[in-house]
């Protein structure tokens, strides 16, 4: 079945880099887009950006643009999410979300658990 | 940015009465050139990811119950769930996919009065 499968949690210090991964299965990999989307906790969705899997373009919500890699390897299917200089406020569920035009994210990974603290 | 604003926060409602959560959007969502509203709507229950349930505003994903129903257009959009069940008690969330930044309402949260 088509599914996003997502690396484990994580604890970091502030300061330190966090490389996120997201495997997806049961579909053909490049048609589709990758979003990445986080949840602290008790709060809403925070869309942070998105990377074509077909050409590796990608945009980016601003406020996270230059702390944030986003990269895809189509040999193994999988989609990553790096964020550095980890401050406490990016604690948080990191997701992962599979984009078709038009089609909203239709398919979600489980989340990744990311705490930042001394 | 487009802001996305739910009403209401919270909803308590009877079990098989109907939920109606709205959702507007500061700037029009409706794309003139293949009149698609780019408005989806999400269900995210405790301890798991959200689940699409509309998009288009109104095209209900593959698999949803039909007592869920979007509807609206440009910036104001409403979702109802006709006869609330026990295990539609979740928060949901409307997104608007037409500009990025892409962006959600704050949520609203539905239980059983």
């Amino acid at each position: 079945q088509v599914q996003l499968v997502q690396s484990g949690a994580e604890v970091k210090k502030p300061g330190a880099s966090v490389k996120v991964s997201c495997k997806a299965s049961g579909y053909t990999f490049t048609s589709y887009g990758i979003n990445w989307v986080r949840q602290a906790p008790g709060q809403g969705l925070e869309w942070m950006g998105w990377i074509s899997a077909y050409n590796g373009n990608t945009n980016f919500a601003q406020k996270l643009q230059g702390r944030v890699t986003l990269t895809t390897d189509t040999s193994t299917s999988t989609a990553y999410m790096e964020l550095r200089s980890l401050r406490s406020d990016d604690t948080a569920v990191y997701y992962c979300a599979r984009a078709a035009a038009g089609h909203g994210f239709d398919i979600w990974g489980q989340g990744t658990m990311v705490t930042v603290s001394s | 940015d487009i802001v996305m604003t739910q009403s209401p926060d919270f909803l308590a409602v009877s079990l098989g009465e109907r939920a109606t959560i709205n959702c507007k959007s500061s700037q029009s969502v409706l794309y003139s050139s293949n009149n698609k509203n780019y408005l989806a709507w999400y269900q995210q229950k405790p301890g798991q990811p959200p689940k699409l349930l509309t998009y288009w505003a109104s095209a209900r994903e593959s698999g949803v119950p039909d007592r869920f129903s979007g509807s609206g257009s440009g910036t104001d959009f409403t979702l109802i769930i006709s006869s609330l069940q026990a295990e539609d008690v979740a928060v949901y969330y409307c997104q608007q996919y037409y500009s990025t930044p892409w962006t959600f309402g704050q949520g609203t949260k539905v239980e059983i009065k």
